[in-house]
Parts: C-alpha cells; sequence; structure tokens
C-alpha cells in the first residue's frame, strides 16, 4: 500500500467510448502525474499538476483530458481512442513538483486500458 | 533519452548480493540519482536516492563513483520477492524525469 489508489483496475473500451481513470492520494501530497506504460516500452510522463494546477503536458493527444479537482484527486477523462492506447496507466504523487530531497514519487498500482 | 545506461537483464543467486551497475556520464553536479524498481504488474516503487556521498537505507545500499559518472545499487541479500525491473534515474535540470527500459533483474532459487 503506497498510499496512491485507482480506479478502476482494468478497463475494456471501444474506439467511440468515453471513459475517465481515477486516481486518489492519502499522503496530503501537492503533486500529481499521469504516466503512460506501453509494452516493451519505458514507463512515459504525461501530465504533471501542482497545487491543482497543470505545470506539465508532455505532448500529449488531446483524446487524453486530465483534471485535477483538488490535491489529492485526479482523473484521466478518454475519448476517442485507438488500439495503440492500451497501456498501463499509472498514477503517482509527490510531496512538491520541484525534485530534491525528500521528493520520492509514490506511484499507484495502476489501471491496465485495452483498446478494443 | 533517458541518459542513464542500464544493463538489460541480470541474474542474482537467492540469498547473495545484488550489484546493479547505472552509467550517467553526463550527469551535472547538482542532479540526484533516484532508483525505482517495479514489480509485474505494479507501480514502480521508490527505493533510494543520493547526490555524491553513498547513502544507505533499510532496502538497499548506493554507491556513487567520486566522478559521479556512474553508481551501483546494492540489494545485500536478494530474495525471491526483489524480482524486478530496477530503473536507475536522474533528475533533470528542468524537473523532468525519464525512465529508461532499466534492467530486468532475475533472482535464481
Amino acid at each position: 500500500e503506497t498510499g496512491v489508489t485507482q480506479t478502476p483496475r482494468h478497463l475494456v473500451m471501444g474506439m467511440t467510448n468515453k471513459k475517465s481513470l481515477k486516481c486518489e492520494q492519502h499522503l496530503g501530497h501537492n503533486a500529481m502525474y499521469w504516466y503512460k506504460q506501453s509494452a516493451k516500452k519505458p514507463l512515459e510522463l504525461m501530465f504533471v499538476y501542482s497545487l491543482e494546477e497543470r505545470v506539465e503536458n508532455n505532448s500529449v493527444p488531446s483524446r487524453f483530458s486530465p483534471e485535477c479537482p483538488n490535491s489529492s484527486h485526479l482523473f484521466l477523462h478518454l475519448h476517442t481512442l485507438q488500439p495503440e492506447d492500451s497501456a498501463l496507466y499509472l498514477c503517482a504523487s509527490s510531496q512538491t513538483w520541484t525534485w530534491g530531497l525528500y521528493n520520492e514519487q509514490f506511484f499507484g498500482p495502476g489501471t491496465r486500458l485495452t483498446v478494443l | 533519452d533517458a541518459k542513464t545506461t542500464q544493463p538489460p537483464s541480470m541474474d542474482c543467486a537467492e540469498g547473495r548480493a545484488a550489484n546493479l551497475p547505472c552509467n550517467h556520464s553526463t550527469i551535472s553536479g547538482n542532479e540526484y540519482v533516484y532508483w525505482y524498481r517495479q514489480i509485474h504488474s505494479q507501480g514502480p516503487q521508490y527505493i533510494i536516492h543520493g547526490l555524491k556521498n553513498n547513502e544507505t537505507n533499510e532496502m538497499a545500499s548506493l554507491i556513487i563513483t567520486e566522478d559521479r559518472k556512474s553508481s551501483t545499487l546494492i540489494l545485500p541479500h536478494a530474495t525471491l520477492r526483489d524480482t524486478a525491473v530496477y530503473y536507475c534515474i536522474r533528475e533533470y535540470r528542468d524537473d523532468k524525469i525519464i525512465f529508461g527500459k532499466g534492467t530486468r533483474l532475475h533472482i535464481l532459487p
């Protein structure tokens, strides 16, 4: 248990569906992250939020839409995805956004997404 | 580009020390080195980090060379539960971090 939870753990969706991934952290952290992990590829940072403001968008297609309503919750809204978007989507949090001492990231278990 | 180099895989006998190397020859003076691991089907887990000095915690030891161009993560008494992919990561100046492909460590019974 890392203090970061993600729901659902598994999701299958068609290309025309709209779905959302949810992440919640119980650590009192101020920064939250979305990562994508495709098969046989390294983890890719998608979005970073610090104090509910988006501070990083790593050239992610607009069919992925993040939302951070408060410092404990992070959503990833999905619409008109492609089969190549099938991957493990990981959420993480850290004390602050700027890396340094005591800023290690705590990861959730991930959502395994399959796009048909 | 992760800008760190790690062997793709390593084997270690259970109960022995696992020594995982990482090359970060272009690291700058104020960049930390972080180590994470990812057990199959789970999110990455923080292990340890360091700047210049060697570090030790309850999970592992981190040995950083004097010129800071490489480091070694040491798991002192490897168990089967240590089978995972281990990532060596540089902290970037602009606060981005990039995970490379890591080292897949197999602990052999």
